[in-house]
């Protein structure tokens, strides 16, 4: 089950904030975000586990009500090196037992000068 | 360099031709998956390996396409009979089991141009 993301594209001015949702139907193990700039693979920002946490690096942080299935990725004071798209990836205990990583379709974000 | 590594990084093929990719995960990994990515989409799950075994297989993916992981460390994924709307970009990721560790490691991809 695909987890849905929102906004779908965003565009900032330097030193703007701004927050990207991912909520999922299913019950979650995890909420994994990644940044991927154009022509580039994926890069890891950040997990969270259930149990409600919170983790930060830098200026971006996240967030993950495990009962709401929602996490949220908070980016303040952005910089020009935050432009790209960025995918949150649920991950669920399927009924194998084993687990799967599932991304959404990916929120665009623009920082202009 | 001790990263995810993917060949080749570009396929040319016309359509019904078989292709075949492979992967080579960070060697202390034992998660392996494969994901297809097009332009503008997020990376869409395809097949997930732990060790040698394939425990997870997306329903989406059709019977044209395979993957394996002999031994549990490389890996290959094959289209048979390949169609216009396979082309894409293949990432390949590996990750250790779980919780914190489990940080996916993305290669570069390799990309398929179906004429």
């Amino acid at each position: 089950q695909q987890p849905v993301q929102s906004p779908q594209a965003v565009i900032l001015r330097e030193g703007e904030d701004a927050v990207i949702n991912c909520s999922s139907s299913k019950a979650l193990y995890s909420v994994h975000w990644y940044r991927q700039k154009h022509g580039e693979a994926p890069i890891f920002l950040m997990i969270l586990l259930k149990g409600g946490e919170q983790k930060g690096h830098d200026k971006i942080s996240a967030s993950f009500n495990e009962k709401k299935q929602q996490s949220s990725l908070y980016l303040t004071a952005s910089q020009l090196s935050y432009s790209g798209t960025y995918f949150c990836g649920t991950e669920m205990i399927s009924g194998a037992g084993s687990y799967q990583l599932t991304f959404g379709k990916g929120t665009k974000l623009s920082v202009i000068p | 360099d001790t990263g995810v590594s993917q060949n080749p990084r570009h396929k040319i093929t016309k359509r019904g031709q078989n292709v075949t990719f492979r992967c080579d995960p960070i060697s202390e990994h034992n998660r392996l998956y494969w994901y297809r990515q097009t332009l503008g989409q997020g990376p869409e799950f395809l097949t997930y390996f732990q060790n040698e075994a394939q425990l997870e297989k997306s329903r989406l993916l059709s019977d044209r396409f395979s993957a394996e992981r002999p031994k549990g460390s490389f890996s290959t994924l094959e289209i048979q009979r390949t169609e216009q709307g396979d082309s894409a970009m293949y990432l390949c990721a590996s990750s250790l089991a779980l919780g914190t560790n489990g940080e996916l490691f993305f290669g570069e991809g390799s990309r398929l141009t179906v004429l």
